[in-house]
């Protein structure tokens, strides 16, 4: 059974340009998460999405997008790279109304912006 | 004030001891209490969660709860070298919101 499927692995990326991080859930979870982990600091909540819609938005920018699909995949968007968005990009899925104990999470994406 | 604090560490033991992991939490509304082992290069993995003030056991590990204190706690016992990671305790309330709120982490390391 697969878990949570994030791509790509690494990202290098200049200063002002934009990335797409892609999410594929865990098999039955409908709920997709997006978490930024800067080196040494805790997961830190960007938005999530369930049917399609963003549910609820953590305290970031709004250069900071997304998207989720009909298959429940999804999308994390960023606009007008910064240096300080350097970062491990984590997903998490779920089943929606499931708290913190059904979160699974992908092993991330590093995006390094220079 | 951070939501939830947490020591970084790291914290280093040798084979076999038993280990304290600590977090404090800021937000009565609290319900729900995670604690999660992170590998390097890998993301979060769930390993004991618990509602409300309380114990539990899990093999080796038990999660505990003391929300007069908003103290949450993790002891692992005979912890292996394969222990040795970085530990997330999370939290977050009961109805509405289920966005887990994280602390920044413990890394461990467990010596032969």
């Amino acid at each position: 059974d697969a878990g949570v499927t994030q791509s790509p692995t690494h990202l290098i990326k200049t200063r002002g340009q934009q990335v797409t991080l892609r999410c594929s859930p865990k098999s039955g979870h409908d709920t997709v998460s997006w978490y930024q982990q800067a080196l040494g600091q805790g997961p830190q909540f960007i938005f999530q999405y369930y049917e399609e819609e963003e549910r609820q938005r953590g305290n970031f920018p709004d250069r900071f997008s997304g998207h989720q699909f009909p298959n429940y995949s999804s999308e994390l968007n960023v606009n007008a790279l910064l240096l300080g968005d350097s970062a491990l990009y984590l997903c998490a899925s779920s089943l929606q109304q499931a708290g913190g104990y059904g979160y699974t999470f992908g092993s991330g994406t590093r995006l390094t912006v220079v | 004030q951070k939501e939830v604090e947490q020591d970084p560490g790291p914290l280093s033991v040798p084979e076999g001891a038993i280990v304290s992991l600590n977090c404090t939490y800021s937000n009565s509304a609290f319900q729900y209490f995670m604690w999660y082992r992170q590998y390097s290069r890998k993301g979060p993995e769930l390993l004991m969660y618990t509602y409300s003030s309380g114990n539990k056991e899990d093999g080796r590990f038990t999660a505990q709860v003391d929300k007069s204190s908003k103290y949450i706690s993790l002891f692992i016992r005979d912890s292996q070298p394969s222990d040795s990671a970085t530990y997330l305790c999370a939290t977050h309330a009961s109805g509405g919101s289920y966005i887990p709120t994280f602390g920044r982490g413990t890394s461990l390391i467990v010596h032969p």
